[in-house]
């Protein structure tokens, strides 16, 4: 489909282990957004970018966090030393600009941190 | 700092029954506000968008949205209601002067009853 994939699915982890997670946008998009959802909550802004840039990272929670996009396409979201609190849905969207278009959300990546 | 509360946590209606989902906004200026919809298994899909202009907009599959800006609100209503409506639907606020970082309220969950 031509829609936005995130790979894995599902993620299970063990406390402490590094993660990677996998965001493919549509084609064509330059904008790019992850955000994490917990249970029972709205998707949480973590990262925007746009091209390959991280425009704005104001929602990374802390340094355990770093997400990449270096060629404008892919992007990963990585996280260092995971802890359970970590466990949630990791959403990613994308835009053909940024400003007013509206964001393509993936079906996300559950990660369970044990 | 903007913030988008639901203040339903959960509703259910009979199918064919209107609905009114209820969300208001803090912003100090003129809002980018959104309806998604997300279904189990499925990203989140946008529903309808307010910038500018006609403060009744219309969506996807027969939802409309209100905003008036003395109450702060951007109700999400549909006449008659269909079983394939059931699902999680998440009111969002733009951050700023665009729409690149979006504040997601806590969602109401939409139950149908046949």
């Amino acid at each position: 489909g031509a829609g936005v994939s995130q790979t894995p699915s599902n993620k299970v982890t063990e406390k402490g282990k590094y993660v990677e997670l996998r965001c493919d946008p549509i084609s064509g998009h330059t904008a790019l957004y992850w955000y994490r959802q917990s249970l029972g909550q709205g998707p949480e802004f973590l990262i925007y970018f746009q091209g390959t840039g991280a425009a704005d990272d104001s929602g990374l929670p802390n340094d355990r966090f770093f997400a990449v996009r270096p060629e404008g396409s892919v992007s990963t979201l990585k996280i260092q030393r995971t802890e359970r609190g970590d466990s949630a849905v990791y959403l990613c969207a994308s835009s053909p600009g940024h400003g007013e278009g509206e964001q393509f959300f993936g079906p996300g990546t559950r990660l369970t941190v044990l | 700092a903007q913030s988008v509360t639901q203040p339903d946590i959960h509703i259910t209606v009979s199918e064919g029954a209107s609905l009114e989902l209820r969300c208001n906004y803090s912003y100090g200026a003129t809002p980018y506000l959104f309806w998604y919809v997300q279904s189990p298994g499925q990203g989140l899909q946008l529903l309808l968008k307010y910038f500018s202009g006609d403060t009744l907009v219309q969506g996807i599959k027969g939802f409309e949205a209100e905003f008036k800006r003395s109450q702060s609100s951007f109700n999400l209503r549909k006449p008659s209601v269909h079983w394939s409506d059931a699902a999680e639907y998440f009111c969002a606020v733009g951050d700023g002067y665009n729409t690149d970082k979006l504040i997601f309220g806590t969602g109401t969950r939409l139950q149908v009853f046949p």
